[in-house]
């Protein structure tokens, strides 16, 4: 399996409050992703990564951020969690664009 | 937006049955892949089928693409009770950045 680790693997939290999910990667890939999974959408890209600090939006970035300080690291934050916001999340990681991904074991997130 | 659609949205078959899914995407693609997720798990990459290719097999795993129906199919031979499974497929493509899109997804039941 690739080395990829998502933290927390649960969490509950309160509407309005700030939370932040973060995706640990030990394979050195250049590229990071961030998604979210909901019944009925499939996957939804919210934010990526090619590269320490260089991050582009995804098809649902609106609520959310991110940042990469570093190769192994990529932050997806929720500045004001919302109801809408509650989902399962996904990191994923691949060397190169578009090629291969591998994905962590998902976030599942509450927001109440 | 989400570029890929499978089709059937949920398959069941009996175990030694084949399995066939079927992915139709929008725009012109560099690579279309295909990926499995078990109940409560990360998804796990099948198999890259490249924009100039028809047909590629992995295993059991047979992937078809036709780039002048924006199509794709992936069946797989003498189905399992183990490949009970959701399978999306998902297009890379240098028209919309470095990420994959996936599509909502085929969920399979393969009963014994």
């Amino acid at each position: 399996d690739a080395g990829i680790t998502q933290s927390p693997r649960h969490k509950v939290t309160e509407t309005g409050t700030p939370v932040t999910l973060r995706c640990h990667q030990t394979e050195n890939h250049r590229y990071m992703y961030w998604y979210r999974q909901d019944p009925g959408h499939g996957l939804r890209l919210i934010h990526y990564s090619y590269g320490v600090k260089d991050t582009d939006k995804g098809e649902v970035s609106d609520g959310y951020s991110v940042s990469r300080s570093k190769t192994e690291d990529f932050l997806l934050t929720l500045e004001s969690a919302t109801s809408s916001q509650t989902s399962v999340y996904f990191c994923a990681i691949s060397e190169r664009g578009y090629t291969e991904a591998f994905f962590g074991q998902g976030t599942r997130l509450t927001v109440v | 937006s989400q570029q890929g659609e499978e089709d059937p949205q949920a398959l069941s078959i009996q175990e030694g049955e084949n399995a066939t899914m079927n992915c139709s995407y929008k725009t012109s693609i560099n690579n279309l892949q295909w990926y499995r997720q078990n109940s409560g798990r990360g998804l796990v990459h099948l198999i890259l089928i490249r924009s100039n290719e028809r047909e590629k097999h992995s295993g059991r795993l047979r992937v078809t693409l036709d780039t002048s129906k924006k199509s794709s199919s992936l069946l797989i031979t003498a189905s399992r009770a183990a490949d009970t499974a959701s399978y999306f497929c998902a297009t890379g493509s240098s028209n919309s950045g470095y990420a994959l899109n996936f599509g909502k997804g085929t969920s399979l039941l393969v009963t014994p």
